[in-house]
């Protein structure tokens, strides 16, 4: 099974700030990769697939990037909306695995 | 509007068995694989199973394989997972996800439903 290694756990980060959540895989992967959001309380939201590609209605300030075993998610100018945990997750082979999660935290 | 909405779950005692439901709407449903999350109380989240559009393939997740089974009725557009011989540790959130591709799918979940809880206690 591929192994999903996000970095860090928690980041605390103020509104306006550029922040940036790796994940590194255990094998390579190509960039079948994409990358969640989920709030207390409620299910994941799906934000971005093969690596980099926006889903539609996914505000622009998101963006990812990476290939092979190494990712990450990059959010500009972040929004109080943003604030929540972010989960990458692997679709190169079943099990579909995914990484532990980033809690962004307000400072 | 797409919508997922899980029922079935509750407490149940180990050794048991459970049986989820996931009703679709917004969407023709005969067309996209779906598959089953969980994700354990304030933990993170695991892929249990996936089914494709007419049922012909099925996966599932190590932990669960040989104890749980996928299966849909597209005439009813609804989504199914029968949880038999169930452990403490299958305790969770269980959500119902459409894969975002037709036909086979690729293991990308773009709707999720509300979830479902199952606990799992003596």
């Amino acid at each position: 099974d591929t192994q999903l290694t996000q970095s860090p756990s928690t980041l605390s980060a103020s509104v306006g700030d550029r922040v940036t959540i790796t994940c590194r895989a255990s094998q390579s992967i190509s960039s079948w990769l994409a990358w969640y959001q989920q709030k207390p309380g409620k299910a994941p939201k799906f934000l971005i697939s093969r690596a980099s590609n926006l889903q539609s209605g996914v505000p622009s300030r998101f963006s990812g990037s990476g290939s092979g075993t190494d990712f990450s998610l990059t959010i500009n100018s972040l929004q109080p909306d943003d604030f929540a945990t972010y989960y990458c997750q692997q679709y190169n082979s079943s099990p579909y695995t995914f990484g532990q999660g980033t809690k962004l935290e307000i400072k | 509007e797409v919508d997922l909405v899980e029922s079935g779950g509750g407490l149940v005692q180990p050794g048991r068995s459970l049986r989820l439901s996931c009703a679709a709407s917004g969407f023709n449903f005969q067309d996209y694989a779906m598959h089953w999350v969980r994700q354990l109380p304030g933990k993170g989240l695991e892929w249990v199973s996936g089914i494709s559009w007419n049922g012909a393939h099925i996966e599932y997740g190590d932990s669960v394989k040989g104890r749980f089974t996928i299966s849909r009725d597209n005439a009813k557009n609804s989504l199914y997972l029968q949880m038999n011989s169930l452990r403490t540790e299958d305790t969770a959130f269980y959500y119902c996800a459409k894969d975002l591709t037709m036909v086979r799918g690729l293991g990308i979940f773009d709707i999720w439903g509300h979830g479902t809880l199952v606990t799992v206690s003596s």
